[in-house]
């Protein structure tokens, strides 16, 4: 079964960089089925796609985040990561790492329990 | 920017039928696909492309679309079904979106 574990900085001040790492159990994270995703979700419940990267390592990323977002993966240790920078109160969510299917559309079926971060000064 | 409307709250009895619509103009193109998120838990998947059922997921949800507007049906809703439901498509330029939330009570 396979299962999904976020991990990382959970109190950042503005400006500084926030680092979460993903590790993936009960399955092969080198697939050409499955890509790897990173959504959050505000404290009023919004839920927003970070964006989302393929088995051959390429990246994407949702257009409002993309010039301060880096997902990348590290097959040796079963991981993936998150990397956001200039953090401000915005940023200020539960993140969630989740397996996704990339098809026709994309769209995560899997997901981990989820992250906080608080970003305050 | 591309929205997904979904009314804030359905409220249902046991056993009654609840129904959560989501509206979206790239909906007539794009598959729609739903979420459960329970308290403090993260979101689980529900329904895909539509109206296709996950095998972990009971029989009694099921997923429509027609036009600008997809479904998300429980059958016999039962108290385990609260919870907050999630509508998720692309817009035209393949981006992810995701609804606003409807909040299901069941009492």
């Amino acid at each position: 079964q396979l299962q999904l574990q976020a991990s990382g900085s959970g109190l950042l001040k503005p400006s500084q960089t926030l680092s979460l790492t993903c590790t993936v159990s009960g399955g092969p994270i080198s697939s050409v089925v499955y890509s790897w995703s990173w959504i959050r979700q505000s404290p009023g419940g919004a839920l927003e796609y970070i964006g989302y990267i393929l088995h051959t390592g390429s990246p994407h990323y949702n257009p409002s985040l993309t010039s301060r977002v880096t997902i990348a993966v590290d097959e040796s240790k079963s991981q993936f990561s998150l990397t956001l920078k200039s953090v401000t109160a915005a940023d200020t969510a539960v993140y969630y790492c989740a397996r996704a299917v990339v098809g026709a559309q994309f769209y995560s079926d899997i997901w981990g329990q989820g992250s906080l971060v608080i970003v305050s000064s | 920017s591309y929205d997904l409307t979904q009314p804030p709250s359905v409220s249902v009895s046991p056993g009654q039928t609840a129904r959560i619509t989501c509206s979206g103009d790239s909906l007539p193109t794009k598959y729609a696909y739903w979420y459960q998120q329970k308290s403090g838990q993260a979101p689980v998947l529900v329904i895909y492309e539509d109206k296709k059922r996950p095998s972990w997921i009971p029989e009694r949800f099921s997923g429509s679309s027609s036009g600008p507007v997809a479904t998300l049906t429980i059958s016999g809703a039962q108290v385990e079904d609260e919870a907050d439901y999630y509508c998720y498509s692309e817009d035209t330029a393949g981006e992810g979106v995701f609804g606003g939330g409807t909040k299901l009570t069941v009492l």
